[in-house]
């Protein structure tokens, strides 16, 4: 079990926004820890796509957008196109653990 | 951009120690600002932080994996290593080495290696 909680697939039509949640605890997200998020595609190594809860790194478009509330965050993606069918996870820290924690990650499938 | 290379054994026997070696270029390791993880990957699975290490400070270790790992750093190769111990077929998987973008050690992971995948078998 994953101390971040993803649901495991979400879907949605070319040209759609879709967004994809990620509850923590008070012991991470919940503590005032920002949240990031990874895309990844099949064989290769995880793409940060948001950092900070809401900022995006150079040359990730500005379809992706984050935000956090509370002990959960969320990633939208609008304008959905073929290319971001991925997965996608969350991340942030944990003073439980005492260090970063992954959410179990979504895979996104553009229909 | 700070770039990272694993390399290492594709196959651990079990009970044996996996080792692997991340080489970094873009950035010196003496020169601090950065903390130098390794997460991994099962198959077909979530990410899991197995720990960090933070030139001429801190290490630290994920508390299920703590008494197996040992993440090092070898300034004069500009390297950090990963070492478990005892591995079982539960540690196949792909291993990969990453920086923070903050040099806070609780932020984001903007630099990754391509990974390297370790199978346990005999």
């Amino acid at each position: 079990q994953s101390v971040l909680t993803q649901p495991p697939s979400v879907s949605g039509a070319p040209g759609q926004r879709v967004t994809i949640s990620c509850t923590g605890s008070n012991s991470n997200i919940g503590a005032g820890f920002d949240v990031q998020w990874y895309q990844q595609l099949p064989g290769t190594a995880p793409k940060l796509l948001i950092f900070s809860n809401n900022n995006r790194p150079s040359g990730v478009p500005d379809r992706f957008s984050g935000s956090k509330s509370g002990s959960s965050a969320s990633l939208a993606i609008s304008g959905l196109q073929a290319e971001d069918d991925s997965h996608y996870y969350c991340q942030s820290y944990d003073t439980n653990l005492g260090g970063s924690v992954f959410g179990g990650g979504t895979k996104l499938t553009v229909l | 951009q700070v770039q990272l290379q694993e390399s290492g054994p594709g196959l651990v026997q079990p009970s044996q120690t996996l080792s692997l070696i991340c080489s970094v270029s873009g950035a010196s390791i003496r020169s601090g600002g950065y903390y130098w993880s390794w997460i991994r990957q099962h198959p077909g699975k979530g990410l899991e932080w197995l720990g960090y290490t933070y030139y001429g400070g801190s290490t630290d270790y994920n508390p299920s994996l703590k008494s197996r790992v040992t993440i090092s750093i070898d300034t004069s190769k500009n390297q950090f290593s990963l070492k478990l111990t005892s591995v079982t077929a539960a540690d196949t998987a792909v291993y990969y080495c990453a920086t923070d973008g903050d040099g806070s050690g609780t932020g984001w992971f903007d630099s990754w290696g391509q990974g390297t995948l370790v199978t346990v078998s005999s």
